[in-house]
């Protein structure tokens, strides 16, 4: 699977628009872009994926650059809540027995 | 129900003890996995397990020896640890192993 690199961390307003980049320059056509976080004391929780286009659910947005080899995280309104690592994880589309390797994430502090 | 539980919390174990960490889901996931976390550290894959066989072992150490007795739960077994192998384990499953995952809270160990 293909290398992600993030910020070690990031600072971020309450109420304002958490954006968090990742890179994976070597991503291949056959690799999702998937997101976790883990707030402190907790396991991770996965948070959106996708392959080439934009994705959006109840928790956050995905955009991915034409080329695919960044992304963005988007969370719209960022709560203190929202203080966790995110991980920035490429996998493959058929994920070769089942791999999930995490790298080392942003630290993102959401700040009152 | 959409919570992987992890049993016990925490641990507290000497080098020459056996003990066991569990997991449970319910959630009619085939596939399930061991995580191995070091304070600050991203999570470390541990073992995969797809249709209750043995599918990756990450190279551990025999003295961790996995188990999964049926398709909702999975166990670790412990023998002979250092103390270098304190860290909080995280379980985790998904629908198969090309899904995303859902981890429990993690299982924090010591040995003393």
């Amino acid at each position: 699977d293909a290398k992600t690199t993030q910020p070690p961390s990031m600072d971020c307003a309450e109420g304002r628009a958490a954006n968090l980049p990742c890179n994976h320059s070597t991503i291949s056509g056959n690799e999702y872009v998937y997101w976790y976080r883990q707030i402190h004391s907790q396991g991770p929780q996965y948070i959106i994926h996708g392959l080439k286009n934009n994705e959006t659910n109840e928790m956050a947005s995905l955009i991915i650059t034409e080329d695919r080899k960044s992304s963005t995280l988007i969370l719209p309104h960022a709560t203190l809540r929202d203080t966790a690592v995110y991980y920035c994880i490429v996998r493959h589309i058929y994920n070769q027995g089942g791999k999930l390797i995490f790298g080392q994430g942003t630290e993102l502090s959401v700040k009152p | 129900d959409t919570e992987v539980t992890q049993t016990p919390k925490h641990l507290v174990m000497g080098m020459t003890n056996k003990k066991s960490l569990k997991c449970e889901q319910h959630m009619g996931h085939r596939a399930m996995y061991w995580y191995k976390q070091k304070a600050k550290k991203p999570p470390e894959l541990m073992f995969v397990y797809s249709y209750e066989k043995l599918s990756i072992n990450e190279s551990v150490p025999s003295r961790f020896s996995p188990e999964c007795p049926n398709s909702s739960l999975l166990n670790l077994h412990l023998h002979a640890l250092q103390p270098e192998d304190s860290a909080l384990y995280l379980c985790a499953s998904s629908q198969t192993f090309n899904e995303k995952l859902f981890f429990g809270s993690g299982t924090q160990l010591s040995v003393l």
